[in-house]
């Protein structure tokens, strides 16, 4: 158990529809980062937060979006959702100054029919 | 060109045997190397981190970084059948975005 909590684990949705993926970090931890892993691309980084404030951004397209809440837990929402969006979304966090020591938390399986 | 290259496998090796894990990159500003083990349906889990050239070594594992050929690799010793998973490497130039490999999937037979 990485100490990363997210939730829901499981998400089947239609398409159009709006979704919010919740993300707790590590006790500790000031930056949370969004990965999406699909079969074709692999683990890809779209977004990071760091004590609110976006710090870095990947290839994440424009209908979603991201925000980390003074408590420090981030959530990230998808909306007028394709069947390409179908994937495993992952949160991770690390403590400040050390960036690449990333912890994964267990994911949330998006489904879009 | 992806800028991580990983070979998907899969890879299958008896109880024991020494694994070698391989990624390749082509982006020389990587300063960052890391190794992730995933089981099926969890979350990475980080095996090994290493900063720039240079080999590491954390009881079975060990990660070796050859900057001047672009080259990583995971070596797994006295492989055991809970070592089964996919195993991704990741690197990164400044420490927050990381860039993934697309996974080996290793399967240790008793």
């Amino acid at each position: 158990d990485s100490g990363v909590t997210q939730t829901p684990k499981h998400l089947i949705t239609a398409t159009g529809q709006r979704v919010t993926l919740r993300c707790s970090p590590r006790s500790g931890d000031l930056s949370v980062y969004w990965y999406q892993q699909s079969l074709d691309q692999g683990l890809q980084f779209l977004i990071q937060y760091y004590n609110g404030e976006e710090r870095a951004k990947g290839n994440i397209l424009e209908r979603f979006s991201a925000q980390q809440f003074p408590d420090l837990h981030s959530e990230l929402n998808l909306s007028s959702l394709e069947l390409g969006d179908s994937a495993l979304y992952f949160c991770a966090s690390s403590v400040a100054g050390s960036e690449e020591t990333q912890y994964f938390g267990p994911g949330t399986r998006l489904l879009v029919l | 060109q992806k800028e991580v290259e990983q070979d998907p496998g899969p890879l299958s090796v008896p109880e024991g045997a020494i694994v070698s894990l391989n990624c390749t990159y082509s982006n020389s500003a990587f300063q960052y190397f890391m190794w992730y083990r995933q089981y099926s349906r969890k979350g990475p889990e980080l095996l090994m981190y290493t900063y720039s050239s240079g080999n590491k070594e954390d009881g079975r594992f060990t990660a070796q970084v050859d900057k001047s050929s672009k080259y990583i690799s995971l070596f797994i010793r006295d492989s055991q059948p809970s070592d089964s998973a996919t195993y991704l490497c990741a690197m990164s130039e400044s420490g927050y975005a990381l860039n993934f490999g697309k996974g080996t999937s290793l399967l240790v037979t008793p």
